[in-house]
């Protein structure tokens, strides 16, 4: 079956310094979604991606999606202590979302 | 507050037992779909129901089953517990059933196993 997997597992960061993790898909993935779950909480909705290529901004937080819709990025600028989490891409394939293994970012003041 | 409510918030029950988590949707949402988390296998889609009928199939195994009523809320049960199906179970919902569509996740039912 479909295989999502992400890399990183985790990072620490100290707060100021970049973060990016990514998104790989054993199949082409069909729109990619992420998410963000912070610690004891739920995952909640950022953005999808529809488009092979497309790069969207949200402040300091950039997703991209591959040219061959198999890979897709999320890169955080200038990270602060807010940012802390666990982050999930997910493809939207058919009539279920297949989410990747996640990635734990954990940011020092 | 994503609009959808997951009870009880935990819940610790013996091997062997049944247990049953409810779920209520965002108002106006068809589908609901249901998560399992555990430390090791991240976000594992369960199944997936729309407007009352099953969609969708993960990796639910024999001993659970759901069912979504008329009204929409959705209801998992987990029979014969066994210590591994301890782990957060999360109920979503979306307005359609495609999955391109946004998913609000549930604050999660605890579930420990002991």
């Amino acid at each position: 079956g479909q295989q999502v997997m992400q890399i990183p597992q985790y990072q620490h960061v100290q707060e100021g310094e970049d973060f990016t993790t990514y998104c790989n898909s054993s199949t082409t993935l069909s729109n990619i979604q992420w998410y963000k779950q912070r610690p004891g909480g739920h995952p909640v909705f950022l953005i999808q991606l529809v488009k092979s290529g497309e790069v969207k901004k949200q402040k300091r937080l950039t997703f991209q999606f591959g040219e061959a819709k198999k890979n897709s990025s999320l890169h955080i600028t200038a990270t602060q202590t807010t940012d802390v989490g666990t982050y999930f891409c997910a493809d939207t394939g058919f009539q279920k979302l297949v989410f990747g293994t996640g990635t734990r970012l954990l940011v020092s003041p | 507050d994503s609009g959808v409510t997951q009870t009880p918030k935990h819940l610790i029950t013996a091997t062997g037992q049944r247990v049953t988590l409810r779920c209520s949707p965002r108002s106006g949402d068809l589908s609901v779909y249901w998560y399992q988390q555990s430390l090791d296998q991240g976000l594992q889609f369960l199944i997936q129901y729309y407007n009352g009928e099953e969609r969708a199939k993960g990796n639910i195994l024999e001993r659970f089953s759901a069912q979504q009523f008329p009204d929409l809320h959705s209801e998992l049960n987990l029979s014969s517990l066994e210590l591994g199906d301890s782990a957060l179970y999360f109920c979503a919902s979306s307005p359609q059933q495609g999955s391109g569509n946004t998913i609000y996740f549930g604050e999660g039912s605890w579930l420990t196993v002991v």
